[in-house]
């Protein structure tokens, strides 16, 4: 079965300092996802990166893909309260398992003054 | 806001008991999934309807079971509820039957 590991599983920054979320991944997979959620509430979808290579940003996060490695990274910039949450990479199967997702354990991120 | 809608939001029940989650997808989609998010386990996939019929299923137990109607509207069943099984359950609906899943905001069940 597809295994998603993420790390660190906790991160506490200060603001104004950059950090990467690593997630490595054990089969080969199509499309990977990453998500964020505040605590008790629903996961809000951030990026879908779909090919080797592929760059997305949106504000301080920026997310890459390197499906040769099976690696995904999420890297913050400049680091603000307000990108306190969890941030999930999640993996999404093939053949008889296509659409289901495959999570991480997460990572708990609080980014402090 | 996803525009996938789950009722009810909360639901604390005893031991036992049966209880029914409904999850009404975004407009247009065919899937509907359902997941539960648990502090030991994570976020588990439990089962995926594509245009009413199922998909795939994942460690769902056999107290539980699903289906997706003709409107494409989905519930949840649990029976038999146990204390271990507290958790948020999130349903989440794509396009097809692959690709970007959208999440609803989770029902919070509470065995006592």
């Amino acid at each position: 079965e597809l295994k998603v590991e993420q790390n660190p599983l906790f991160l506490s920054m200060q603001e104004g300092k950059n950090y990467t979320i690593y997630c490595n991944y054990s089969t080969t997979s199509d499309r990977l996802y990453w998500y964020r959620q505040d605590p008790g509430k629903s996961l809000e979808s951030l990026f879908v990166l779909l090919s080797n290579g592929a760059v997305k940003q949106e504000g301080r996060l920026m997310a890459s893909l390197d499906t040769k490695a099976r690696l995904s990274t999420l890297h913050i910039t400049a680091a603000v309260h307000d990108l306190s949450a969890t941030y999930f990479c999640a993996v999404e199967g093939r053949g008889s398992t296509l659409g289901r997702l495959y999570f991480g354990r997460g990572t708990q991120l609080t980014v402090w003054p | 806001d996803s525009g996938v809608t789950q009722t009810p939001k909360h639901l604390i029940t005893a031991t036992g008991q049966r209880v029914t989650l409904r999850c009404s997808p975004r407009s247009g989609d065919l899937s509907v999934y359902w997941y539960q998010q648990s502090l030991d386990q994570g976020l588990q996939f439990l089962i995926h309807y594509y245009n009413g019929e199922e998909r795939a299923k994942g460690n769902i137990l056999e107290r539980f079971s699903a289906q997706q109607f003709p409107d494409l509207h989905s519930e949840l069943n649990l029976s038999s509820l146990e204390l271990g099984d507290s958790a948020l359950y999130f349903c989440a609906s794509s396009v097809d039957a692959y690709g970007e899943a959208f999440f609803g905001q989770g029902t919070r069940l509470t065995v006592v």
